[in-house]
């Protein structure tokens, strides 16, 4: 069974401080790599996607891949209360399907 | 911006029940999901369909069915409703090919008494 582990926090950060979130996965062959966004009640959003090894930013955020390690990580800098969230961790194969993971609970205190 | 819309938000059904879940999305795409959400284990593949009329099973897809009579439509379909069945379910939609980024729908919460 492939799969994509995250540590389930919750994960408290103070306002203005860096998020550091982190994914493993087991499939050796994935290809590409999604941070969705998951507010309390609310659908899945993607935040970004990184193809590549090494960091992709955008804003904020930095999406990090090391795929000799099998890994993925997301920061967020200068965190926000409204960065406030679950975070899920997606990795595809290479088909059609998406594999998430359990997702990790960010609480950024004011 | 992509749209991608479930007809209920909430449902209550009984067991045994027979269920429909109705999916459109509006930008052309070709693939269409349904996944379900629980507590702790994260978003899991029910049905996936990658054109009009096609389908395939994703990870979980004992007692459920789909249904893609048209490309904007993709219905999840629950032949004998049951407790274990109660759960989020998500529709999403991406362009055609693999490896695409998924827009997810805003999701029906499916209780089952």
């Amino acid at each position: 069974q492939k799969e994509v582990e995250q540590n389930s926090g919750p994960l408290s950060v103070p306002e203005g401080a860096i998020a550091s979130l982190n994914c493993t996965y087991s499939d050796r062959g994935s290809q590409s790599f999604f941070w969705y966004r998951q507010y309390s009640g609310k659908s899945p959003e993607l935040i970004m996607s990184i193809y590549s090894n090494g960091d992709k930013e955008d804003g904020r955020f930095t999406a990090q891949l090391n795929k000799a390690s099998q890994y993925v990580s997301l920061l967020i800098r200068d965190s926000q209360p409204s960065d406030s969230a679950t975070y899920l961790c997606a990795v595809n194969m290479g088909g059609f399907k998406t594999i998430f993971g359990a997702g990790t609970r960010l609480f950024v205190k004011a | 911006d992509v749209k991608v819309t479930q007809s209920s938000r909430y449902l209550v059904k009984r067991t045994g029940e027979k269920v429909f879940l109705e999916c459109v999305q509006d930008m052309d795409h070709e693939n269409m999901f349904w996944y379900r959400q629980d507590p702790g284990l994260g978003l899991r593949l029910i049905y996936f369909s990658y054109d009009v009329k096609m389908k395939e099973k994703g990870d979980i897809p004992e007692g459920y069915s789909v249904s893609r009579e048209k490309k904007e439509r993709f219905s999840l379909i629950l032949e004998s409703a049951s407790t274990n069945q109660t759960s989020m379910y998500l529709c999403a939609s991406s362009l055609e090919g693999t490896n695409e980024k998924l827009f997810f729908g805003s999701g029906t919460q499916l209780s089952v008494l």
